[in-house]
């Protein structure tokens, strides 16, 4: 399995808080990704990174932040959250984005975020 | 724009039934396809994924071809068992464009 971290895994906040997540990898992939899972959207893109200091937005990437300071982390933040930011995150890495081998996403464990 | 569509679930099949699900696509242009699962309570997986028109990928039982014609990705499967309940997301990406455009995933439960 690639190594993937997401902590918390689980965080209940009430609305207007700050919250970060945080995504860890082992595998010294250049890109990384954040997305959440809401039923009936299936993943949507909301930031992505494509080397230290490099990111940019995704779909759905009003109300989140990101950070990349080293390859191994990515850092998502929502800097007040609101009850639509309820939802599962995940964080992928791949490789590369080629049409060949290596663009494979590998995914996280997830974080379920609760806003109230 | 790109989109995918997969058939809507829960799908519910007895184990050793013949599994499909339905994956049809639109783009512009010749995508890369793919085929996620994801296990309950954990992150998705690939499965099989195929990279040009008529390509088959095969995983752990399961195939899907990538049909051009008929813009389609269908996932396959002979014969099911009870672990392969989990939910199914196809997805495409573009070679001009690094995202994977996902469909909203169809659930499938095995009865044993």
């Amino acid at each position: 399995d690639a190594g993937i971290t997401q902590s918390p895994r689980h965080k209940v906040t009430e609305t207007g808080t700050p919250v970060t997540l945080r995504c860890h990898q082992t595998e010294n992939h250049r890109y990384m990704y954040w997305y959440r899972q809401d039923p009936g959207h299936g993943l949507r893109l909301i930031h992505y990174s494509y080397g230290v200091k490099d990111t940019d937005k995704g779909e759905v990437s009003d109300g989140y932040s990101v950070s990349r300071s080293k390859t191994e982390d990515f850092l998502l933040t929502l800097e007040s959250a609101t009850s639509s930011q309820t939802s599962v995150y995940f964080c992928a890495i791949s490789e590369s984005q080629d049409r060949g081998d290596g663009n494979e996403q590998f995914f996280g464990p997830g974080t379920r975020l609760t806003v109230l | 724009g790109d989109s995918v569509t997969q058939m809507e679930g829960p799908v519910t099949l007895s184990e050793e039934a013949f599994l499909t699900i339905n994956c049809t696509y639109t783009a512009t242009g010749y995508p890369s396809l793919f085929w996620y699962v994801q296990y309950p309570g954990e992150g998705l997986q690939l499965l099989l994924k195929a990279t040009k028109a008529d390509d088959k990928g095969s995983n752990k039982g399961f195939e899907a071809t990538y049909r051009k014609e008929t813009t389609s990705f269908h996932l396959e499967k002979g014969s099911v068992q009870v672990s392969d309940s989990a939910v199914y997301f196809c997805a495409l990406r573009m070679d001009s464009n690094y995202q994977l455009i996902w469909g909203a995933g169809t659930k499938l439960i095995i009865k044993p």
